[in-house]
């Protein structure tokens, strides 16, 4: 049974960078099958996808968050991550890891979620 | 605004039956994608309910089913439970943003 735990600091600064880790135990981050992905929920409100990436390192990215978002992996460590730059209040959220199950040729839902990580942007 | 529409809040006593709607576009369910639901459970994470439109997950009772016709899905749930009170998410693929998205969630009250 995969699990996926987030990392990182719980509180960052109004222009600069977050950054978030998500470790995979239980499977192998490399296995063909799975891409990995990062999702955000504000408190009180809905899901909303940031991006994916697959084990050799090719991504996907909504495209509201582009311009701000990348999402690398470390297969030797069996790890993926989240930076964002240039946080605004409008950033804190609660932050999933989950890994995403292909299905058919570009759709794909998410299997397994991490307990997610509360990120808040503040001075 | 979410891209995938679905009512804020739905109720209903135990024991009776809720169906909960996930309205999309010509870019999303319109396609032909497919539509997921997740269930969110205070205080925790999402987790998978109704994959591919109306399949079950291994270990979701069949208590819960999907379905799906033109924009629209649907998730059903009979025989309500007071465990089964939660924040419950439709999710499909949109052509027009090459990526996933979610319906903004429907806060399901068992009376």
């Amino acid at each position: 049974q995969v699990q996926l735990q987030e990392s990182g600091p719980g509180l960052v600064k109004p222009s600069q960078t977050l950054s978030l880790t998500c470790t995979v135990s239980g499977g192998s981050i490399s296995s063909g099958t799975y891409y990995w992905s990062w999702i955000r929920q504000p408190a009180g409100r809905g899901l909303e996808w940031i991006g994916r990436i697959y084990a050799s390192g090719s991504t996907n990215y909504n495209p509201s968050l582009k311009s701000r978002v990348t999402i690398s992996v470390d297969t030797s460590k069996n790890r993926f991550s989240l930076t964002l730059s240039s946080v605004t209040a409008a950033d804190t959220a609660l932050y999933y890891c989950a890994r995403v199950k292909m299905f058919g040729v570009i759709e794909y839902y998410f299997d397994s979620w991490g307990q997610g990580t509360l990120v808040a942007v503040s001075s | 605004q979410s891209v995938l529409t679905q009512p804020p809040s739905v109720s209903a006593a135990p024991g009776q039956r809720v169906t909960i709607s996930c309205t999309g576009s010509s870019s999303n369910i319109g396609a032909r994608y497919d539509v997921h639901w997740y269930q969110q459970l205070p205080g925790t994470a999402p987790k998978l309910l109704i994959y591919g439109n109306s399949n079950r997950p291994s270990g979701v009772p069949d208590r819960f089913s999907g379905s799906k016709s033109g924009s629209s899905a649907s998730l059903a749930i009979t025989g309500l439970q007071a465990e089964d009170e939660a924040d419950y998410y439709c999710q499909s693929y949109d052509r027009s943003l090459s990526g996933s998205v979610f319906g903004g969630g429907t806060k399901l009250t068992v009376l």
